[in-house]
């Protein structure tokens, strides 16, 4: 298994380019989410999905759109790139069920610098 | 919702000493809670997880926590440091539907030679 990948690795956006953040797991897991990491912030949850068809808002979802056609893939969007969303991105997924109990697994990360 | 802190943003100790990383819950007993590491530009993983099997769980690499029910905490320790034990690590409460705020602020461990 390749567990949870995640491209690019690296990007550079100007301001009010969109992209896409590839995530993809073959685990069959349900729960899908995805996280940016910034220096002193922590990790914070921008958007997640407990299924195939079913998302919903994190802590930060503004300036961000998901969407959830298959179980193996939830990519990310950014509409119009902004400096702010410069950040480290994970993506990460659990099997989803009893999820309370669930252990997540991360992808290694995309490093996006908006400029 | 649960949430954890996670006391000191940064903790820097010698090798071969104790390490102890802090983490308080709020609410009533959680039936789970989390803790996991970052090794440099990589992602999160797994160190060990609290399921009330066991007030003392043991993970990866030698290190363990203790969950206190009186103090409200899930510290995390390790009898001995070792270099490569430098990381950043997070304490989590379980995901729950609805739940926005899902990890602590995270502790940065340097070990010092």
């Amino acid at each position: 298994n390749a567990g949870v990948t995640q491209t690019p690795k690296f990007q550079v956006l100007k301001t009010g380019q969109s992209m896409t953040l590839q995530c993809a797991q073959d685990m069959n897991h349900e729960y899908m989410s995805w996280y940016r990491q910034d220096p002193g912030m922590g990790l914070r949850l921008i958007h997640y999905s407990v299924g195939a068809g079913i998302t919903d808002q994190g802590e930060v979802p503004n300036g961000y759109n998901v969407s959830r056609s298959t179980t193996e893939d939830f990519p990310l969007r950014l509409l119009s790139a902004a400096p702010s969303q410069t950040s480290v991105y994970f993506c990460a997924s659990s099997p989803g069920a009893g999820w309370r109990q669930e252990t997540q697994y991360f992808g290694p990360g995309t490093r996006l610098l908006v400029l | 919702a649960q949430s954890v802190t996670q006391l000191g943003s940064h903790v820097s100790v010698s090798e071969g000493a104790l390490v102890l990383l802090r983490c308080n819950y709020s609410s009533s007993v959680p039936p789970y809670l989390f803790w996991y590491v970052q090794y440099p530009n990589q992602g999160l993983q797994l160190l060990l997880k609290y399921t009330s099997a066991a007030t003392l769980v043991k993970g990866i690499n030698g290190f363990e926590a203790e969950f206190k029910k009186s103090e409200t905490s899930f510290h995390l320790t390790k009898p001995s440091a070792h270099m490569s034990d430098a990381a950043e690590y997070f304490c989590a409460p379980p995901m729950e539907y609805g739940n926005k705020l899902v990890f602590g602020a995270g502790t940065i461990l340097r070990v010092k030679s």
